[in-house]
């Protein structure tokens, strides 16, 4: 079966402009979350969302960062106004339901450079 | 609030050596425990979690992890490391009660020489 994809798997961009990360999870899979994994760090959680709840947006780092997700399916992360030391792996992981118990399945990532 | 601590960065182990990677944990709460590993250029994988079931957990690719709920750890093991084992290793932590995000660690390389 198709596990979770990513694109693009990478993104070089100019500082100032925007950028769209897409996330399409397992199908059937209802929480959705995003991760930024910057060079030589773990894992920083960003946002998640489960079914039709409001997402839990305790991570985003700025006002520049935001998310969607149409229903239980595709996600899209944003960046405005992109900023050097938005330079990292967007990692979107999901899993079958909401438990804290709940493997997350993880994408390869897009590797995201800011120049 | 959870938190996740793997000290230093870099493994270094020869081929059949064991394999020994720490992580401690810090959480109010009755902790769920995880370990992933990351290969080259691919995403996270789980090898093992704990969920207040057995202490000794089995995980994929002879890999096992103990908690110790005395010692707040939750160190990964295997007895004889095999060259595809070289990959970064992730300890991570979420809680019952609590958010249901991932807490990580910093990682760790493992690095296997023959």
């Amino acid at each position: 079966g198709a596990g979770v994809s990513q694109s693009p798997s990478n993104k070089v961009t100019e500082k100032g402009k925007d950028v769209e990360l897409r996330c399409d999870p397992i199908s059937g899979h209802t929480a959705l979350y995003w991760y930024r994994q910057r060079l030589g760090q773990g894992l920083e959680f960003l946002i998640y969302f489960q079914g039709n709840s409001a997402p839990d947006k305790s991570g985003l780092p700025s006002d520049r960062f935001s998310a969607e997700r149409t229903g239980e399916s595709v996600s899209t992360l944003t960046i405005q106004r992109t900023q050097q030391e938005d330079s990292a792996v967007y990692l979107c992981a999901s899993s079958l339901g909401s438990g804290v118990q709940e493997t997350q399945y993880f994408g390869p990532g897009t590797r995201l450079l800011v120049l | 609030a959870q938190s996740v601590t793997q000290l230093g960065s870099h493994v270094s182990v020869s081929e059949g050596a064991l394999v020994l990677l720490r992580c401690n944990y810090s959480s109010s709460v009755p902790p769920y425990l995880f370990w992933y590993v990351q290969y080259p250029n691919q995403g996270l994988q789980l090898l093992l979690k704990y969920t207040s079931a057995a202490t000794l957990v089995k995980g994929i690719n002879g890999f096992e992890a103990e908690f110790k709920k005395s010692e707040t750890s939750f160190h990964l093991t295997k007895p004889s490391a095999h060259m595809s084992d070289a990959a970064e290793y992730f300890c991570a932590v979420s809680a019952w009660g609590g958010s249901e995000k991932l807490v990580f660690g910093k990682g760790m390389k493992l690095t296997v020489n023959p």
